[in-house]
């Protein structure tokens, strides 16, 4: 099963409004977790990394002021798309924790924006 | 992270096999992945192979990594129209997250 959850998975909001996405972990703390973003047939780009409880690190060109992350608790990441626009439409995919003899990272299920 | 190339698309007929290749630039990953991700849906890991290694085989799939040249390929054999998705190659510098190539579609047809 699961164990990285996002939520929602799909959201249509308008223009100028702001979009908290989530991500959890499921059964285990994580003070880690990784934020992409996917374009249509592009590949995953890192966003940022979000550090419970401290700032998160953001990739260079991304703006840290429209996409908010907060990592308030060791089970939780929230990214805030604020003021959102259509160009901010995207497939956002959050990853935590993984397995210490392979390296495999969880990924959550991806939370579909589309701003109108 | 650096660049991890991969070709973009790919289309086969059911029952023949597909290989995926894949070149990335960071020699000091531990291992190296391959995820698959049908429409609309995240990322599942595929398989993944140890950089000490040459070769993985697991069921229908076969990973080859030739780390001199910094190339990985990813076989699936006796490919069926369920296995059409994109598939990313992953590699994973040390202390930093995955750094993924652009995917490669792979249609395959009846």
């Amino acid at each position: 099963g699961a164990v990285v959850s996002q939520h929602p998975s799909w959201v249509i909001c308008k223009s100028g409004t702001s979009v908290k996405i989530e991500c959890r972990s499921l059964d285990f703390q994580a003070t880690t977790m990784f934020w992409y973003r996917q374009f249509p047939k592009q590949s995953l780009m890192l966003m940022a990394t979000s550090n419970e409880g401290s700032k998160a690190t953001y990739e260079q060109g991304v703006e840290k002021d429209k996409f908010l992350i907060n990592h308030a608790s060791l089970t939780l990441s929230t990214l805030t798309v604020t003021s959102a626009h259509p160009e901010d439409s995207s497939f956002y995919i959050c990853s935590a924790g993984g397995r210490e003899d392979t390296g495999e990272l969880f990924f959550g299920e991806g939370s579909r924006l589309t701003v109108l | 992270g650096e660049d991890v190339e991969q070709s973009l698309f790919l289309s086969v007929r059911e029952g023949d096999s597909s290989v995926i290749n894949c070149t990335y630039t960071d020699s000091s990953s531990t291992y190296l992945y391959w995820y698959k991700q049908e429409p609309g849906a995240g990322l599942q890991l595929l398989t993944y192979i140890f950089s000490n290694m040459d070769m993985k085989q697991d069921q229908r799939l076969t990973v080859l990594l030739n780390k001199k040249d910094k190339h990985l390929s990813l076989r699936i054999a006796d490919t069926q129209t369920g296995d059409s998705a994109i598939y990313f190659c992953a590699d994973n510098p040390p202390g930093y997250a995955l750094n993924f190539g652009k995917g490669t579609s792979l249609l395959v047809t009846p």
